[in-house]
């Protein structure tokens, strides 16, 4: 049973144009929300959360947005570089009782140039 | 300051055999997580240590054990290998008081013939 789905495998986008990558999940009990990205032969690294009493979160070039009603995020990237290219994860997790981490299969974006 | 580390970067075990798996997490960290990340996967979560007890498992076998030790660091130990054991392992730090962003490390890739 996949809690957090990202449904899109992969993605194109031209340099300069937006990223749009999206994640469902299915337990409305999850009240916060991360980014991950992942270059080849390295760990993930955070990119952005956002809480579940949010709808939106912003940190330079990476908006997170989140709907509840939909269970539904998305991490839009503008503008999109080069050095963007690399697999998204988003991750969900329960603050009360468990601090288990569910992490989506991943959307391998590339920016083409 | 140092990052989260992971040692061996690359191992190769046969079947039946027993490996170790190490750890030391973010300066001033004090939660350690493992993940397991099977090819065009997403992390899985296979248990998490804290005053150097086990709080939280996933979905794995007791085959999978680890431990974790004052100093913060960490080990996880998987006995009797199977195929399907391979996998890049992560290590994730974090200060859930604090943040709830996970730090990994650039994980150990095991591969069981």
């Amino acid at each position: 049973d996949q809690q957090v789905k990202q449904n899109s495998p992969s993605l194109s986008v031209q340099e300069g144009r937006i990223s749009i990558l999206n994640c469902d999940y299915t337990n409305s009990m999850f009240d916060y929300f991360l980014w991950y990205k992942k270059y080849p032969a390295e760990g993930p690294t955070f990119l952005i959360s956002i809480s579940s009493i949010k709808d939106k979160n912003e940190d330079g070039r990476f908006t997170v947005f989140l709907n509840k009603s939909a269970k539904h995020l998305s991490l839009h990237i503008v503008p999109s570089q080069p050095g963007d290219s690399a697999v998204y994860f988003c991750a969900a997790l329960l603050t009360s009782g468990t601090y288990k981490y569910i992490f989506g299969t991943g959307t391998r974006l590339k920016v083409l140039a | 300051d140092a990052g989260v580390t992971q040692s061996p970067t690359h191992l190769i075990k046969t079947r039946g055999q027993q490996v170790t798996l190490r750890c030391s997490p973010k300066s001033g960290h004090d939660t350690v997580s493992w993940y397991q990340q099977a090819l065009g996967q997403g992390p899985q979560f296979i248990f998490q240590y804290y005053e150097e007890e086990e709080r939280q498992r996933g979905n794995f076998p007791d085959r999978f054990s680890g431990h974790q030790f004052p100093n913060y660091s960490s080990e996880l130990n998987v006995n009797a290998l199977l195929l399907g054991d391979s996998a890049l392992y992560l290590c994730a730090s974090s200060q859930l008081a604090v943040r709830r962003e996970l730090f990994f490390g650039e994980g150990s890739r095991l591969t069981v013939l």
